[in-house]
């Protein structure tokens, strides 16, 4: 059984263009949570998904940032217009059933933004 | 507001000692668990110990164990024995809702010497 998968692992990004962030969850499981982990920090939640639906985006930017998680693929975070604050590492974790005793975290990806 | 307090942030321990990591979190949720990750270079979430806040028993993991105080709402973890390979990053987690997000601390920079 695989793990969460995230790609890509690096992402480069010059200012004012777009990044898509890739997370495939471990196989079963269909919570979806998104953190950004910015230098010297601990992680900080952005979005919570099941599939088709955004069930809480209390911690995502109100601008610029958006997250789906189609019936079939990967869950995606978009964010349009870079900028260099957005440089961090996304991680994303998945888990059987909301509120379960683990979520599983992928490898993360490092995007920076130049 | 809920937070997670971690007040060490550098530790240093000799190898084949004992090292305890500090953790302090705020939480309104009445049943709930709590999480010490390690985050070695890699990047790569790791998921090291949990407790059940309604369990007394203090949760052990092979040479990890944790000290809960509920009451206290401390949760701190102990290394025994230390390793190399113990070098990481250490984040204490506890929930962020009713949803499964959780909220980490800014975390602790584990240093192992030989």
């Amino acid at each position: 059984n695989a793990g969460v998968m995230q790609n890509p692992r690096h992402l480069v990004r010059r200012r004012g263009q777009e990044a898509r962030l890739r997370c495939s969850p471990m196989k079963g499981h269909s919570h979806v949570y998104w953190y950004r982990q910015l230098p010297e920090e601990g992680l900080k939640f952005m979005v919570y998904l099941q599939k088709e639906n955004i069930i809480d985006e209390s911690g995502m930017p109100k601008e610029r940032f958006s997250a789906e998680f189609p019936k079939e693929g990967p869950s995606i975070l978009r964010i349009q217009q870079v900028v260099r604050g957005d440089s961090a590492a996304y991680f994303c974790a998945s888990s059987p059933l909301p509120g379960d005793t683990e979520a599983f975290f992928g490898q993360g990806t490092r995007l920076t933004v130049v | 507001a809920q937070t997670v307090t971690q007040s060490q942030p550098e530790m240093s321990v000799q190898e084949a000692e004992t090292v305890t990591l500090s953790c302090t979190y705020d939480t309104s949720e009445s049943d709930y668990y709590l999480f010490w990750y390690k985050q070695p270079p890699s990047r790569q979430m790791i998921l090291v110990i949990r407790q059940e806040a309604y369990k007394q028993q203090n949760a052990t993991e092979n040479r990890f164990s944790v000290n809960f105080q509920k009451a206290a709402k401390s949760f701190s973890l102990k290394i025994s024995d230390s390793q190399l390979g113990d070098a990481a990053m250490y984040f204490c987690a506890s929930p962020g809702g009713s949803q499964g997000n959780l909220i980490f601390g800014k975390g602790t920079k584990l240093s192992v010497k030989p």
